[in-house]
């Protein structure tokens, strides 16, 4: 089944303690794309990978890192969190059709 | 400036009931228009896009584009409780580098 998958789903943890929401697509698709979702504020672009070894910045990329040394693969890294980075999260993934993308289940995660 | 506007709702209506949802923008150089249903504690998935102006049709559902207006429709007929969900417009101007920028959403009820 063609799918993107993120782990953990749900995640609580405490200021500076850093953490890693991992992502994985099945569907051998170029472009990758983190997102966080928050209400009032509705979906907004964090980072975004055109291809391996490839990464650029979205809207709000501040206090977050990425990487991309594997096609399937896209993690998201907080180096070290902060309560305004809870939020909703999503890891989507696309071919060529950047507009055609696919989404996860989301990840929840709280900073206390 | 990447601003979408999209009333959050909730709107509410009668099961058979025609929805009509909308979504104005700024950015003239958004080509590609997308609607994205998302559903409770899931991940947005693509419903319909839209390439440029003019209208598409799949099914119950019909998107339609006003580049001249800034304004984008999408027209659910014969609607279901299972249409019940956050419907989110989206926006690309055909460059992977942008993503999408998302509309925040509006919360359509369907009532049995």
């Amino acid at each position: 089944e063609a799918q993107v998958t993120q782990n953990p789903r749900y995640l609580i943890t405490v200021t500076g303690k850093k953490l890693t929401v991992t992502c994985s697509q099945n569907m051998n698709h170029e472009y990758m794309s983190w997102y966080r979702q928050d209400p009032g504020l509705g979906l907004r672009q964090i980072y975004y990978s055109m291809n391996v070894e490839v990464t650029d910045k979205g809207d709000v990329p501040e206090g977050y890192k990425v990487s991309r040394k594997e096609k399937r693969n896209f993690p998201l890294i907080l180096e070290s969190p902060s309560p305004n980075q809870t939020s909703l999260y999503f890891c989507a993934s696309s071919s060529g059709h950047y507009y055609e993308q696919y989404f996860g289940p989301g990840t929840r995660l709280t900073v206390t | 400036q990447k601003e979408v506007e999209q009333d959050p709702g909730p709107l509410s209506v009668p099961e058979g009931a025609i929805v009509s949802l909308n979504c104005t923008y700024s950015n003239s150089a958004f080509q590609y228009f997308m609607w994205y249903r998302q559903y409770s504690r899931k991940g947005p998935e693509l419903l319909m896009y839209t390439y440029s102006s003019g209208n598409k049709e799949d099914g119950r559902f019909t998107a339609q584009v006003d580049k001249s207006s800034k304004y984008i429709s999408l027209f659910i007929r014969d609607s279901q409780p299972s249409d019940s969900a956050t419907y989110l417009c989206a926006m690309n101007s055909g460059g992977g580098a942008d993503g999408l920028t998302f509309g925040k959403g509006t919360h359509l009820i369907i009532q049995p």
